[in-house]
């Protein structure tokens, strides 16, 4: 299972942010199975964003559901995620991240590498 | 601020064991046995180490293989609202920071402020 993230690594305050996971190893329409992404500023800890599984269930971060949307491509083996109205404070590493199967928590057993995006005029 | 609350740091020597605790709240910790633990080395992706509160995840999934399995010198617990992981034997390549996470009654993740460990 290998997964990366693509996606512009500059964009301006106010902008929409794309990311695009794209994931070979398995597939997002077996059973189970599930696709999160999770962010690191500088610094920082890590901070969960979204999750969507593979009956196309999603989950949004409480404090940040209002910007984020995340969607799933199975013909492309692909998940994007979209933010809105990015501030400063989204600068950080992005990684998204395969669910572990077989066990009741939402944890993440295989990470991309991360992209930092930098958010500045 | 994290939902789960993690000593900022911790150290021990090379051969002794260290505890991390997480402390949450009876709407994620003390409700669900869905704690994991991550170690993150600087610059790299985080890593699973436990999951469901005590089961090292090469146990789980045929399909793990998780940068060669986890050693058995991590071990994870719960006791009301703190979940705890512990590392025995301690080693030079465990200096890293962790991380916890937990199921909520709002979120199926939240992640805990982070652990940085030296090993002195």
């Amino acid at each position: 299972i290998t997964l990366k993230e693509s996606g512009p690594t500059l964009v301006k305050p106010t902008q929409t942010l794309t990311l695009t996971c794209t994931f070979s190893g398995f597939s997002l329409s077996t059973g189970g199975v599930a696709v999160g992404w999770i962010r690191q500023a500088p610094g920082k800890a890590l901070e969960w964003l979204a999750l969507i599984y593979w009956d196309d269930d999603k989950r949004y971060s409480p404090s940040l559901k209002s910007r984020l949307i995340i969607t799933k491509d199975t013909s492309k083996d692909q998940v994007v995620l979209t933010m809105t109205n990015m501030d400063p404070v989204d600068t950080a590493t992005y990684y998204c991240a395969h669910r572990l199967d077989g066990s009741g928590s939402d944890s993440f057993d295989y990470w991309g590498p991360g992209t930092l995006v930098s958010v500045s005029s | 601020q994290s939902a789960l609350t993690q000593p900022a740091s911790v150290s021990g020597s090379p051969g002794q064991s260290i505890t991390i605790s997480c402390t949450g709240t009876s709407s994620d910790i003390g409700s669900y046995n869905y704690v994991s633990w991550y170690q993150q080395h600087p610059g790299k992706a985080p890593k699973l180490l436990i999951c469901d509160v005590s089961n090292r995840p090469s146990g789980l999934s045929s399909r793990f293989s998780g940068s060669s399995g986890v050693s058995n010198r991590f071990s994870g617990s719960k006791s009301g609202n703190t979940a705890s992981l512990t590392i025995s034997g301690l080693q030079a390549e465990d200096e890293a920071d962790y991380y916890c996470s937990s199921y909520t009654i709002n979120s199926p993740v939240v992640f805990g402020g982070g652990t940085k460990l030296t090993v002195l």
